[in-house]
This record gives structure tokens, sequence and C-alpha cells, in this order.
């Protein structure tokens, strides 16, 4: 069955240095999504993505957030200067239609 | 903003106990799912309700979409420890443009013992 795959599985960074959460969407979908959950705290947007442009985007995914398909099949997010408060499991989906979302695994971001 | 209240938060039940978990909301919600998350994984989407009332069964579990469209629920019928996760319901924000940028509860953690 297809999947969305991401990684890293774990990463660990000092405040304020850049990171990079890779995700390969499945192949054919079109939409494609980051969320993020905080230990004991909902699921909650951050992005969404289609047509090579941001769709949506909350009030969490600030200038220090981007993302970007820079090519046929990756999706990324990045954090330009890690803080404490961006530790977190971050989900990223991706969906044909945008209404049935496929989540991978996610990437555990642990900042110090 | 639309708000998804669940509960219980956490379950503790015994193998072929029933159980009911219940979302709400005091917004109307076009749509609602469900979703199941064990430890290490993503969300993995069990259903999603649609019309008021409706009422879909995936093998045990039965879930519905309240008439007003502004709660759901979750019952599984003979528990078995395989059940044992994370159960979620998530809907799409009303405000957004993307069907994508849903709304979560704060989930159930149901735990099913042998």
């Amino acid at each position: 069955e297809p999947e969305v795959t991401q990684t890293p599985s774990h990463q660990v960074t000092q405040m304020g240095q850049e990171v990079i959460l890779r995700c390969v969407p499945i192949s054919n979908h079109l939409y494609f999504y980051w969320y993020r959950q905080i230990l004991g705290q909902k699921v909650e947007f951050l992005v969404s993505f289609y047509n090579n442009e941001i769709s949506e985007k909350s009030e969490i995914f600030d200038d220090q957030f981007s993302v970007e398909r820079p090519d046929g099949s990756n999706f990324t997010l990045k954090i330009r200067s890690t803080k404490l408060e961006d530790s977190a499991m971050y989900f990223c989906a991706s969906s044909l239609r945008g209404n049935v979302l496929t989540f991978g695994a996610g990437s555990r971001l642990t900042v110090l | 903003t639309q708000l998804l209240e669940q509960s219980p938060q956490f379950l503790s039940i015994q193998e072929g106990e029933n159980l009911t978990v219940y979302c709400n909301s005091s917004s109307v919600f076009s749509s609602l799912q469900w979703y199941r998350q064990e430890p290490g994984e993503g969300p993995v989407l069990l259903v999603t309700v649609v019309t008021g009332g409706e009422v879909k069964k995936l093998k045990r579990l039965t879930f519905q979409f309240g008439d007003a469209r502004k709660d759901s629920s979750l019952h599984i019928t003979a528990a078995q420890p395989g059940d044992t996760g994370l159960y979620l319901c998530a809907g799409p924000n009303a405000g957004g443009t993307s069907y994508g940028k849903l709304t979560f509860g704060q989930g159930t953690i149901l735990t099913v013992h042998p």
C-alpha cells in the first residue's frame, strides 16, 4: 500500500539552528500538508500546499517556517532558527483530492 | 475557531467489553473523520462521516454522526487488545479554504487488557 515517508524519524538540534524535515508524499497525490503535535497536545495544522504554492497556513506558520517541493517527489519543511517550543512531532500528509489525508509516521524534533 | 472535544481522555477496559468514545463541538462540521494512531506512527484514517445522522460500520466499530453535525461517536463492540491505541476525531475547518485543514480533538487513549 502506498505510504508517506518522512525523514529523519528523530532529530535533535540546538536552539537557533536550522532544521529541514523531509517528506516523500504518495506519488500521484496533489495536496500536501504539514501538521505538528506537541507532546500532550492536539495535532495542529501548519500549512497546506497545492499547485506549487501555499494554499493555507496557520498562525503558527510564521516567517521562521517555509515549505518547498524542490522536485517531483520531495516536500520539505524548514525551520530557520529553532526555538525550544518548536520541539514536537511533525507529520507530513498528502491527498489526491484534498479530502482524504494519508499521514506519514512523523519526525520527532527535539530542540535543546 | 472550531473546537472538537473528545471524551473520555483515557479508557482502560477488559477484552470483550464494549465502549463508546465521544467527539463534541458547538460548531457544525461538514464532515468528521475518525483516526487511529499507534505509538511511533501517524494517524490512520478509519472513516469519514458526512451526512447528519449517518451510521457507518467497520467490523466491530460503529461510527455515528449527530443529526446536527456537531458531534460524533465511535462504538467498539467486544474490544480486543489489538484495538489499543489513540483514537482521534477531526473535521475540516469551516473558515479554511483547504479541506485538508483539519481541526483535531485531543484524542482518547484506549487500553484493552487481555
